[in-house]
């Protein structure tokens, strides 16, 4: 069965800094998705950034982007010049024949 | 972007009664909708997937006699829980995708409470 795994519950960096989200999964599927969504105050789920497995190049998104190491199984995303409006719960996803979520991390970003 | 709507956004009921909650895509074909529970500061937890036309599949430990989930077209499922408890009191969230395998759009959810 797919896991996803986010071994960090809660996470802080300080405005305009840099922060990394680590995120590990299993599968043995060869053709899947990988996600990371944002959970603000207002609950509503919101995509950050998507990484196709069979892409080799990292995707990014402004000041977001991913390393994604598939031997490896790990998904991280990196956040550069945190902003405020970054403190959110974020969500690491695997979207296979399945969809299925991590734990979530907790950001806080200090002023 | 695709655009998944929810209504109610907030909805308190007596316990013993029913209560049902829609999941629109407003602007997209849905082929498969899903249903997650969410508590405080936890992750979404799935609880059943629904195709269009076809029953739903229930995760692992939820009564589908309890949660009642109709996927009747392309752009609307809705799900009804039955015989409501305070137990039942939660954050209930949707999604949507279309066939291909790629992200689900979600609804901004439906906070569920149970006097």
């Amino acid at each position: 069965a797919q896991t996803v795994t986010q071994s960090q519950p809660e996470m802080s960096v300080q405005e305009a800094e840099t922060v990394t989200l680590s995120c590990t999964y299993d599968t043995s599927e060869s053709d899947y998705y990988l996600f990371w969504y944002k959970q603000p105050p207002s609950r509503q789920m919101i995509l950050v950034i998507r990484q196709e497995a069979y892409k080799q190049q990292n995707a990014t998104e402004n000041r977001f982007s991913v390393n994604f190491q598939k031997a490896a199984k790990s998904f991280s995303l990196k956040i550069s010049d945190s902003q405020l409006g970054d403190a959110a719960m974020y969500f690491c996803a695997y979207g296979g024949n399945q969809f299925y979520f991590g734990t979530g991390t907790s950001l806080t970003v200090i002023p | 972007g695709a655009v998944v709507s929810q209504h109610p956004s907030w909805v308190i009921c007596k316990s013993g009664t029913s209560v049902k909650i829609e999941c629109r895509s407003l602007d997209f074909q849905a082929t498969t909708m899903f249903w997650y529970r969410q508590f405080p500061k936890q992750s979404l937890m799935l609880m059943a997937t629904s195709n269009e036309g076809s029953k739903a599949t229930y995760e692992q430990g939820v009564e589908k006699d309890k949660f009642l989930i109709n996927h009747a077209s392309l752009t609307l499922s809705t799900l009804t829980v039955t015989s409501a408890h305070p137990e039942d009191s939660s954050f209930y969230i949707c999604s949507a995708r279309t066939s291909k395998r790629d992200e689900q759009f979600f609804g901004p959810g439906t906070r569920l409470t149970v006097l």
